[in-house]
Order: structure tokens, then C-alpha cells, then sequence
């Protein structure tokens, strides 16, 4: 069964609103989530690196006051997309690693998202 | 830096037949692991095998296997006796086992099994 789900896995939003995307570890603590985006047919790009308890780390070019990211507790990461715009449409994809070694090494990837900006 | 290539970005194949798709990667690193996931049109990724550098012994799940050249950094993944459901956009990834969390991501294969 899924290990990390993601919520909404759509949601359409006017231009200039904001939209928050909720990304949760279910079976374990996750003190680092992943948040990539992709647009169709393309790979992942990682945008940010989000650390329980502390600021997310961004990739270059990633503008982290139009992305926010809150990891507020173990089992959860937000993505909050401010004010946006048409470009920002694509399909948000958050990841977790369990930590505790029982799966080493291994990537959970949430359902995504698919954010449709008009 | 770390960089991870698939040079197919299209592959088809017919329903129990075998094919392998591509992968190689640049690293400095010794000890790694390195992945394949899948992605089907419902785009949840889920993982398909994980092959730890370390070990010499190429990894198996059932009908997905892969042939690890560590020397040659490259890293395929042989699927046999294909089913529709293995249709899907097939990434390999690479991450460095240490400091651990940075997954680097190829461009994708995607299969087309063909009934």
C-alpha cells in the first residue's frame, strides 16, 4: 500500500490565487521530504529539499517565496503555490525516504498533484 | 556532478516478448545505489528493482531484472515475458548512498507494450 499520499491530486485555481498541496508519510517519520514538479513527458525536476523543523533547501532558479514550503511535523510537508499564474500549472510530486533503514535507500513518491491555473 | 542518462526515450515492445531499456550514469562515487521506478498513466511512481553498487550480484524481481556494469557506470533493466501492464514511462535513478538524499532522475523511457 501507499506509504506517502499526497493531497489533492487536482485542483484547478484562478490566476493570482494561492494553492497549497499536502504531502504525508504514512507508516513512518519522515524528517526530509522531496518536492519535484514535471511537465508531461519530461522527467523530474527537484525544486526543493523540505527539512522537518527547519527552512526547505531550493534548487537554483526555484523562487522559494512563490513556492513555500512548511514541515511542520514528521508526517507532513506543504507545498503552498502563491499568486499563481497560468506557468505554474504541472504535476506536483512529493517523495519521502523511510530513514529508519527497514528500506534502504528506496524513494516514496506521493500520487501527485496536477495543478491547472486559468 | 552527478548525472543519469536513458538515450531511449521510446520503446515498444510485444506482449511476451523481453526488452531491455538503457541507463548509464557519470559519478565519482564507489558506493551508490541505483534504481529503476516506474510510472504509469495513473502517475504514482513506484520502484521496480534497487541495485546497491557494492554488491556484484545483479538484482532480480520476478520478471525485472537488471545488468549492472559497474565499470562501464552503466545500468539496464531487462523486462521479460512483457505484459500490457508494464506499459508505463520507466526513470532510472541514481543516489549517492552516504549523505543520501538527493535522487538524480534520467529523462525517462517510455514503453509500449503491444498486444
Amino acid at each position: 500500500g501507499a506509504v506517502v499520499s499526497q493531497h489533492p491530486s487536482w485542483v484547478i485555481c484562478k490566476s493570482g490565487t494561492s494553492v497549497k498541496i499536502e504531502c504525508r508519510s504514512l507508516d513512518f517519520q519522515a524528517t526530509t521530504m522531496f518536492w519535484y514538479r514535471q511537465f508531461p513527458k519530461q522527467s523530474l525536476m527537484l525544486m526543493a529539499t523540505s527539512n522537518e523543523g527547519s527552512k526547505a533547501t531550493y534548487e537554483q532558479g526555484v523562487e522559494k517565496d512563490k513556492f513555500l514550503i512548511n514541515h511542520a511535523s514528521l508526517t507532513l510537508s506543504t507545498l503552498t503555490v502563491t499568486s499563481a499564474h497560468p506557468e505554474d500549472s504541472s504535476f506536483y510530486i512529493c517523495s519521502a525516504r523511510d530513514p529508519s533503514g527497514r528500506r534502504t535507500g528506496e524513494l516514496f513518491f506521493g500520487e501527485g498533484s496536477r495543478l491547472t491555473v486559468l | 556532478a552527478q548525472t543519469v542518462t536513458q538515450s531511449q526515450p521510446e520503446m515498444s515492445v510485444q506482449e511476451a516478448e523481453t526488452v531491455t531499456l538503457s541507463c548509464t550514469y557519470d559519478t565519482s562515487e564507489s558506493d551508490y545505489y541505483l534504481f529503476w521506478y516506474k510510472q504509469p498513466p495513473s502517475r504514482q511512481m513506484i520502484l521496480v528493482i534497487r541495485q546497491e553498487a557494492y554488491k556484484q550480484q545483479n538484482a532480480t524481481e520476478n520478471r525485472f531484472s537488471v545488468n549492472f556494469q559497474k565499470a562501464a557506470k552503466s545500468f539496464s533493466l531487462k523486462i521479460s515475458d512483457s505484459q500490457l501492464g508494464d506499459a508505463a514511462m520507466y526513470f532510472c535513478a541514481y543516489r549517492k548512498s552516504n549523505t543520501g538524499n538527493q535522487f538524480y532522475f534520467g529523462t525517462g523511457t517510455s514503453l509500449t507494450v503491444i498486444p
